[in-house]
C-alpha cells in the first residue's frame, strides 16, 4: 500500500508569492491533515479535512487555505507569502476522523523556503 | 498552556543499549490518545507506537514500548537494543477527545537521539 504522498518535495519562492503544495492520503483514507514544523514554533497544525469539508482549523491568518478533493486528495494554498512562511509543511491521512485513537500516517514533506 | 512536554533536547546513547524518552502531558479530557513519531533527516513522520487512555496494558511495537503513568501523566517511549539507524528526531504527541478537537495532533518539542557505534 502507497505510503502518503507531498508534492513537491522543495519549493523555492519569493516575497509576495503565493504557493499550492499538493497531499495524496493512502488509498482507502478520507481525513487529511496539514501541519507546519519551524525550527522555532515546532509542529503545529493547520487544517483537517474530510470528505471535502474542512473540520478543524489551527490558528493560522486567512492566508493559509485549503480544500479537498473527491478522490481524498488535498491542496494547500499560502498566498502573499512572507519569509515566516519558510518551513516543512507535512500533510498527514488517517482512515476516518473518528476520535483519538485514529493513528495519523504523514508524508515525507514539502520544504518551502520563501526568499 | 504546554499540553506536551518533552524535557531532553537531546540524547546520546551507545549502540545495543536501551533508551527512554521521556514525555508528559496535560489534559482534563478522560479520553485521549498519546502517540509517538519518529523523524530522520530525511523529513517524514514516521508512526512508531499509540497508547489510548483507556487501555490497561502498556503498547509495545517491536522494539518499541510505551510505559504509560497515567496517574503521572506521562508517557515515556523505551526503545530496547538501540540501532545506528535509531538516530532520529523523536517526537511525542496526543489527540483528545471525540469532538472536533480529536482531529489534531499536539506535538511535544522533540528529542534528538543519537546512537553512538
Amino acid at each position: 500500500k502507497a505510503g502518503v504522498t507531498q508534492t513537491p518535495r522543495y519549493l523555492i519562492k519569493t516575497r509576495g508569492q503565493q504557493v499550492t503544495l499538493s497531499c495524496s492520503p493512502i488509498s482507502g483514507h478520507r481525513s487529511v491533515s496539514w501541519y507546519q514544523q519551524t525550527p522555532g514554533q515546532g509542529l503545529q497544525f493547520l487544517f483537517e479535512y474530510f470528505s471535502e469539508t474542512q473540520r478543524n482549523k489551527g490558528n493560522f491568518p486567512g492566508r493559509f487555505s485549503g480544500r479537498q478533493f473527491s478522490n481524498s486528495r488535498s491542496e494547500m494554498n499560502v498566498s502573499t507569502l512572507e519569509l515566516g512562511d519558510s518551513a516543512l509543511y507535512l500533510c498527514a491521512s488517517s482512515s476516518t476522523p473518528r476520535g483519538p485513537n485514529e493513528k495519523l500516517f504523514f508524508g515525507s514533506g514539502t520544504q518551502l523556503s520563501v526568499l | 498552556a504546554q499540553k506536551i512536554t518533552q524535557t531532553q533536547p537531546g540524547m546520546f546513547v551507545q549502540e545495543k543499549e536501551a533508551v527512554t524518552l521521556d514525555c508528559t502531558y496535560d489534559t482534563s479530557d478522560p479520553s485521549y490518545g498519546l502517540f509517538w513519531y519518529k523523524q530522520p533527516s530525511s523529513g517524514e513522520m514516521i508512526f512508531l507506537i499509540y497508547q489510548g487512555s483507556y487501555d490497561q496494558q502498556n503498547a509495545t511495537e517491536g522494539r518499541y514500548s510505551l510505559n504509560f503513568q497515567k496517574a503521572r501523566k506521562s508517557a515515556n517511549l523505551v526503545i530496547s537494543a538501540s540501532q545506528l539507524g535509531d538516530s532520529a528526531m523523536y517526537f511525542c504527541a496526543m489527540r483528545e477527545g471525540w469532538g472536533q478537537g480529536a482531529q489534531k495532533l499536539v506535538f511535544g518539542q522533540g528529542t534528538r537521539l543519537t546512537i553512538n557505534p
